[in-house]
């Protein structure tokens, strides 16, 4: 079993629509959870940074983190097209861990 | 600011020929620095990583190596490359103590 899974899609969606990507983890003592977002040939992006359960905010971004059922997620609200990209969730067991780990990434398209 | 630069972008070489692939970071000292995989399709693997100067650690035994000559430079180096060593070689920096990663624009390596 991954420590880490994460449905790889792709997830196709009209603008404007909410989207939601999900990350399921096994190690009960991962602690920071973050979303990177990938653009196609480029480097991840730090999107999102949680520290353990509930929720925060950021414009149109929202990330989740619920410990209990070990799930994380990220919703995007006003889809558009410029979110076009993969996701990846991240997590490690303390914020100075040598190394995070990653899911397999989400492909999203949002379709004008 | 800081800073992070990977070259090169693309990468063609041949099964049996050497690598080497280099990484500098700007703007800050004494960062943690990640060298990252990323096959098609699939997660990412931490490959190495170098919280000092000369200090390196490997996550997975391979066809790899790497090294820190000096306190902003992070290289990639193969002797004799595999097809399998195929994928999206990704630089990533960290300031100690710092949320999340921040990545390097890649390098993609094919070998034929």
């Amino acid at each position: 079993q991954k420590e880490v899974e994460q449905d790889p899609g792709p997830l196709s969606v009209p603008e404007g629509a909410i989207v939601s990507l999900n990350c399921t983890y096994s190690n009960s003592a991962f602690q920071y959870f973050m979303w990177y977002r990938q653009y196609s040939r480029k480097g991840p992006e730090l999107l999102m940074y949680t520290y353990s359960s509930g929720n925060k905010e950021d414009g149109r971004f929202t990330a989740q983190v619920d410990k209990s059922s070990k799930y994380i997620s990220l919703f995007i609200r006003d889809s558009q097209p410029s979110d076009s990209a993969t996701y990846l969730c991240a997590m490690s067991v303390n914020q100075g861990a040598q190394k995070l780990v990653f899911g397999q990434g989400t492909r999203l398209t949002i379709n004008p | 600011s800081q800073t992070i630069h990977q070259w090169p972008a693309t990468l063609v070489q041949p099964v049996g020929s050497p690598l080497s692939l280099e990484c500098t970071v700007e703007g800050t000292s004494n960062p943690n620095l990640y060298w990252y995989r990323q096959a098609a399709g699939r997660g990412l693997q931490l490959l190495f990583y170098s919280v000092g100067i000369g200090q390196i650690s490997s996550e997975v035994p391979q066809n790899l190596s790497a090294s820190r000559p000096q306190d902003r430079q992070f290289i990639l180096s193969s002797k004799k490359l595999l097809l399998s060593d195929s994928g999206f070689y990704l630089c990533a920096w960290r300031r100690g103590g710092s949320r999340g990663y921040t990545f390097g624009s890649g390098t993609r390596l094919t070998v034929v």
